[in-house]
């Protein structure tokens, strides 16, 4: 499986835009990239997924890189509740395989 | 919003019993998984199925065991727990096949083996 590489812990203040690095060099052509997001005591959830192209949701905006080995999470505005650890996965066609994430501190 | 769920939500039980963790999902979901995840740790995959009638094992060994026998259903079975068992279990379904559709989490189980 390929394997994503995130800083452990990020801060940030309320109202400012966060931007979440993954690493993924080993990333192959067909790999999706997918961002789950991990709410204390709650199960994830998917927050936004990509092939090439920049995507945005209403969640959040993903930026890959234009050799696909990197791409960030951008939330706009971060409020207190996107406090959660961000999980960046190279979506296999048969498992979703989970790092350790990047775990986001939101202070007001 | 998801329609996956899991019961119970917590759950403390005696070492040497038997327990069953359920899951349902009533989105039609052909893959469903088996996530173990222990307190700020990351989530395991312990096991996963393609639909009914298939289980895999996933990238934990595990000493649960699960079946598909319908669709929406995909419970997971420890014989005999042990306090090593103690530790969330989190249910999980998508779309079959594609990488490029999302998936479901349910609330998780939180087992505690005493």
């Amino acid at each position: 499986d390929a394997k994503t590489t995130q800083p452990n812990s990020m801060e940030s203040n309320e109202e400012e835009p966060v931007h979440l690095p993954c690493n993924h060099s080993t990333i192959s052509g067909t790999d999706y990239i997918h961002w789950y997001r991990q709410l204390p005591s709650q199960g994830p959830e998917y927050v936004i997924h990509g092939l090439t192209s920049n995507v945005n949701n209403r969640m959040a905006s993903l930026a890959i890189a234009e050799d696909r080995k990197s791409s960030t999470l951008i939330l706009h505005r971060a409020t207190l509740r996107d406090a959660a650890v961000y999980y960046c996965i190279l979506r296999d066609a048969d498992k979703l395989i989970f790092g350790t994430g990047t775990r986001l501190q939101v202070f007001p | 919003e998801a329609d996956i769920y899991q019961t119970p939500r917590y759950l403390v039980i005696g070492t040497g019993k038997k327990i069953t963790l359920e899951c349902s999902q009533t989105m039609g979901h052909d893959k469903m998984y088996w996530y173990q995840q222990d307190p700020g740790m990351e989530l395991h995959l312990i096991h996963y199925s393609y639909g009914v009638n298939s289980t895999e094992k996933g990238d934990l060994s595990s000493e649960s065991t699960v079946s598909r026998i319908r669709t929406e259903h995909f419970p997971l079975t420890l014989e005999s727990a042990r306090p090593s068992h103690t530790s969330q279990y989190l249910c999980a379904s998508s779309d079959s096949g594609e990488m490029n559709t999302e998936a479901f989490f349910g609330q998780g189980t939180r087992l505690t083996v005493v």
